[in-house]
């Protein structure tokens, strides 16, 4: 059974980088099934996709982050990880990593969330 | 992006009670609409996806319609394990979107 699991600083200063390794156990990162994500919810609130990325290391971003966020994938530790840059109070958030998953219907192709990490509670403050 | 509105924001229901939760695209998605529970503390949990598919393990008393604009989550008779947010995504385009949750609590 595949299983993720965020790593990372829970502390981060405004305008500085915030940092975070998803760990896939269970399986392995380059098997294709998954489009492996990154989702962030504030306290309270709702939930809003970061980016993804494939294990051939294509991505995609939301576009309302896509100027802050990069992806990488390092098939060799079975992990991969999200950068945002230029952070500020409004980048703390619980921040999940995910796998997106496609399955073939009657008539589509549907992605959905089929994994999720624990989560991991990052903090930005001075 | 697409806008996925949920409603209502919070009910509260008792055990045994049908339940039903709306969700509306502010565009057509078909039946790229899936359907998430989360409990404090916890990631969210697939229910149901491709709007009407029950995802493997999760219990029958879920169910999922709609297609188009125009989606429901029922909760045939809800159980004390049921109280919860729920959330509906759209993955029709990206990027992917997701409702602003329902929250179902004890009344």
């Amino acid at each position: 059974q595949v299983q993720l699991q965020e790593s990372g600083p829970g502390l981060v200063k405004p305008s500085r980088t915030l940092s975070l390794t998803c760990t896939v156990s269970g399986g392995s990162i380059n098997s294709g099934d998954y489009y492996w994500s990154w989702i962030r919810q504030p306290a309270g609130k709702g939930l809003e996709w970061i980016g993804r990325i494939y294990f051939t290391g294509s991505t995609e971003s939301n576009p309302s982050l896509e100027s802050r966020v990069s992806m990488s994938v390092d098939a060799s530790k079975n992990q991969f990880s999200l950068k945002l840059n230029s952070v500020t109070a409004a980048d703390t958030a619980v921040y999940y990593c995910a796998g997106f998953r496609g399955v073939l219907t009657a008539t589509a192709f549907v992605l959905f969330f089929d994994l999720w990490g624990r989560g991991t509670l990052v903090t930005v403050s001075s | 992006d697409i806008q996925m509105t949920q409603s209502p924001s919070s009910l509260s229901a008792s055990v045994g009670d049908r339940v039903s939760i709306t969700c509306r695209a502010s565009q057509s998605i078909s039946n790229y609409l899936n359907w998430y529970q989360q409990k404090p503390g916890k990631a969210p949990n697939v229910l149901i996806y491709a709007a009407s598919s029950l995802q493997s393990g999760v219990p029958s008393r879920f169910s999922g319609s709609g297609s188009g604009t125009d989606f429901t989550l029922t909760i045939t008779s809800l159980q004390p394990e049921d109280f919860a947010t729920y959330y509906c995504q759209q993955s029709h385009t990206t990027p992917p979107t997701f409702g602003g949750g329902t929250r179902v609590d004890v009344k």
